[in-house]
């Protein structure tokens, strides 16, 4: 079975500070996709990043970051210079190829405050 | 280019009562899901769709039904509510496996639905 682990429930930050949101996922299959999505305080599901399995690269997008490490398992998130729009809950998410890769599992979401 | 459209917003019920959540989109995506959204669990996926006629369940299907008929609509129907399924459901599309597999999740707004 498939599972998503963001051990990070909440996590609070002043401005300007660096934070990483951590990912923790199983599967027992070798060709998967990996998502993180932002839900701000105004509810709607925002689509951040999708990595193939096969493709350990890091990724960075202006501040967001994001480490792939398979040999963990995990995909972990960086947000540099964090800043208060960046408050929102967090999701970091599985596919299940076995589905054409469209049955997506969630984990249970890191809340992020970022205080002025 | 209306996307996921869900109906309705907000909705209160009695326990034992039935409705159904409606969900459309016009993106001709073959893949359908619903999720539910509860505080410190993320969001868990109750039932999906790969196409029209194609249902299957999710993590949490029980007390839900679902049927895909056409393409564009995928409903979610609560035959007999109860307090348990108080909760923000959202309703989400994704390509064709035809064109691209894999690519993000397009939610709609979510419904607010409280069973008393």
């Amino acid at each position: 079975a498939q599972k998503v682990t963001q051990a990070q429930t909440e996590i609070s930050v002043v401005e300007k500070e660096d934070v990483t949101l951590d990912c923790v996922y199983e599967t027992r299959d070798t060709t998967y996709y990996l998502f993180w999505y932002k839900q701000p305080p105004s509810g709607e599901l925002v689509f951040l990043i999708r990595r193939n399995s096969f493709d350990e690269q890091n990724e960075i997008s202006g501040r967001y970051s994001w480490n792939f490490q398979k040999s963990t398992s995990s995909f972990n998130f960086t947000i540099t210079a964090s800043q208060v729009v960046d408050s929102a809950v967090y999701f970091c998410a599985l596919s299940d190829p076995n589905t054409g890769g469209f049955k997506t599992i969630f984990g249970a979401g890191t809340r992020l405050f970022v205080k002025a | 280019n209306a996307g996921v459209t869900q109906t309705p917003k907000f909705q209160v019920l009695k326990t034992g009562q039935s409705m159904t959540l409606q969900c459309a989109q016009d993106m001709n995506h073959e893949y359908m899901s619903w999720y539910r959204q509860d505080p410190g669990m993320g969001l868990r996926l109750i039932h999906y769709s790969v196409g029209a006629g194609i249902t299957d369940q999710g993590e949490v299907p029980n007390g839900y039904n679902v049927s895909r008929s056409t393409t564009e609509d995928f409903p979610l129907r609560l035959l007999s509510a109860a307090p348990s399924q108080t909760s923000v459901y959202f309703c989400a599309s994704s390509y064709s496996r035809r064109s691209a597999t894999n690519e993000k999740l397009f939610f709609g707004s979510g419904t607010q639905l409280s069973v008393l």
